[in-house]
């Protein structure tokens, strides 16, 4: 079965900072795919990036990236250049499993 | 548009009371599944469905029941809503786009089971 685990409950961070934001999964599929969702305080739920387990190199979507460490089982979610706009909970999931979520929160 | 539309967005109902939240995609995805969202435990599957006709257990099944009759829809049913059923419920289908496994959410339905 597989797991992941956020362990940045919340994060305050300074508008234009970069943020980066913890992702570890456990999972047995030699083959997986690693998503993150936004969570603005309306409620929906946006997909952000996807990186894939074979991918040769980190996934990159506009000021989104992702820090992809496979022997360490990590996929963290990097944001350059914060806006206040940024300021939502976001959650890592391995397909169907997500984390607990992260609410970042951006300070003017 | 593509898009996975559910409805109601907002129920406050009582302990007891039999109620549906239907979910309906456009975009023929064969997979569709249901999350509670609670504070603190992300989102949790609830059930999903693979195709027509056929459904499984997520990882709370426990107080609920789905259907899948047509390929757009799948409602969820609570025979008889408790209090701890008080959640955020997402609606989510997905295709296999390469071997990008993309989910599309729904708007999500605030329940209250007071």
């Amino acid at each position: 079965a597989q797991k992941i685990t956020q362990t940045q409950p919340g994060m305050f961070v300074q508008e234009k900072e970069a943020v980066t934001l913890d992702c570890t999964y456990d999972t047995s599929d030699p083959s997986y795919g690693l998503f993150w969702y936004k969570q603005p305080s309306s409620g929906e739920m946006i997909f952000l990036i996807y990186q894939g387990s074979y991918d040769q190199q980190n996934a990159t979507e506009g000021r989104y990236s992702l820090n992809f460490q496979k022997a360490r089982k990590s996929a963290n979610l990097v944001i350059s250049a914060s806006q206040l706009g940024d300021s939502a909970m976001y959650f890592c999931a391995e397909k169907l499993t997500f984390g607990t979520g992260t609410r970042l929160t951006i300070i003017p | 548009e593509a898009q996975v539309t559910q409805n109601p967005r907002y129920l406050i109902t009582v302990t007891g009371k039999k109620l549906t939240v239907t979910c309906s995609q456009n975009m023929n995805h064969e997979y569709m599944s249901w999350y509670r969202q609670d504070p603190g435990l992300g989102l949790r599957q609830i059930y999903y469905s693979m195709n027509v006709e056929v459904t499984d257990k997520g990882d709370v099944p426990e107080g609920y029941k789905v259907s899948r009759k047509e390929k757009r829809n799948f409602p969820l049913i609570l025979e008889s809503p408790s209090p701890n059923q008080t959640s955020l419920y997402f609606c989510a289908s997905s295709a296999r786009e390469g071997r990008v496994d993309t989910q599309y959410f729904g708007p999500g339905t605030r329940l209250t089971v007071l």
